[in-house]
């Protein structure tokens, strides 16, 4: 239980161009998801919290008009990176909260998605 | 704010052997929760096993156990009998009980060897 998915798992896109990501808890509703973003070789940082049906709470430094998050259901949040320049090319990773009685503490995390702009 | 510190960057094992990676982190809060995390290769983030502070038992999950000391803010992991599949990133994150965020240690690189 606790699956966390992402769609897609690469993309590759041009300068300039707006890139979508999904992230979706498979078996589970998620009140809360939230989205990282990962350089080679170094830890996670996060870059916002996504609650459903309310606006995204993004960290500092992080440009909320760049990055548009948008957690439309319980199930799924998606991020779209505006304007995509190579500064921007990285793995994104999404983790979703369980609601369920167990684990309600616990974030479970998606497979991650590469960006890379051309 | 609260900082998770991983001090050794990488760490090596023999296959079958124990190993304990290290975690130290810095707190105001009494009740929090603790996490070690790892990364394998394929970049997925795995949850290896959690603690909540207010429980004095240390948690185990099979081969993997910790050594929670709350007084010196320390949260190792123990992994025995060391599996090849054990190689990954594995990072160490802290959570408050009154806040969503994590935050994670640098990671330290576990490497088995044949």
């Amino acid at each position: 239980g606790a699956v966390v998915s992402q769609h897609p798992s690469r993309v590759i896109c041009k300068s300039g161009t707006s890139v979508k990501i999904e992230c979706r808890s498979l078996d589970f509703q998620a009140t809360t998801m939230f989205w990282y973003r990962q350089f080679p070789k170094q830890s996670l940082m996060l870059m916002a919290t996504s609650n459903e049906g309310s606006k995204a709470t993004y960290e500092q430094g992080v440009e909320k008009d760049k990055f548009l998050i948008n957690h439309a259901s319980l199930t799924l949040s998606t991020l779209t990176v505006t304007s995509a320049h190579p500064e921007d090319s990285s793995f994104y990773i999404c983790s979703a909260r369980d609601l369920r009685g167990v684990r309600t503490d616990t974030q479970y995390f998606g497979p991650g998605t590469r960006l890379t702009v051309l | 704010a609260q900082t998770v510190t991983q001090s050794q960057p990488e760490m090596s094992v023999q296959e079958a052997e124990t190993v304990t990676l290290s975690c130290t982190y810095d707190t105001s809060e009494s009740d929090y929760y603790l996490f070690w995390y790892k990364q394998p290769p394929s970049r997925q983030m795995i949850l290896v096993i959690r603690q909540e502070a207010y429980k004095q038992q240390n948690a185990t999950e099979n081969r993997f156990s910790v050594n929670f000391q709350k007084a010196a803010k320390s949260f190792s992991l123990k992994i025995s009998d060391s599996q090849l599949g054990d190689a990954a990133m594995y990072f160490c994150a802290y959570r408050s009980a009154g806040n969503e965020k994590l935050t994670f240690g640098t990671g330290t690189r576990l490497t088995i060897i044949p």
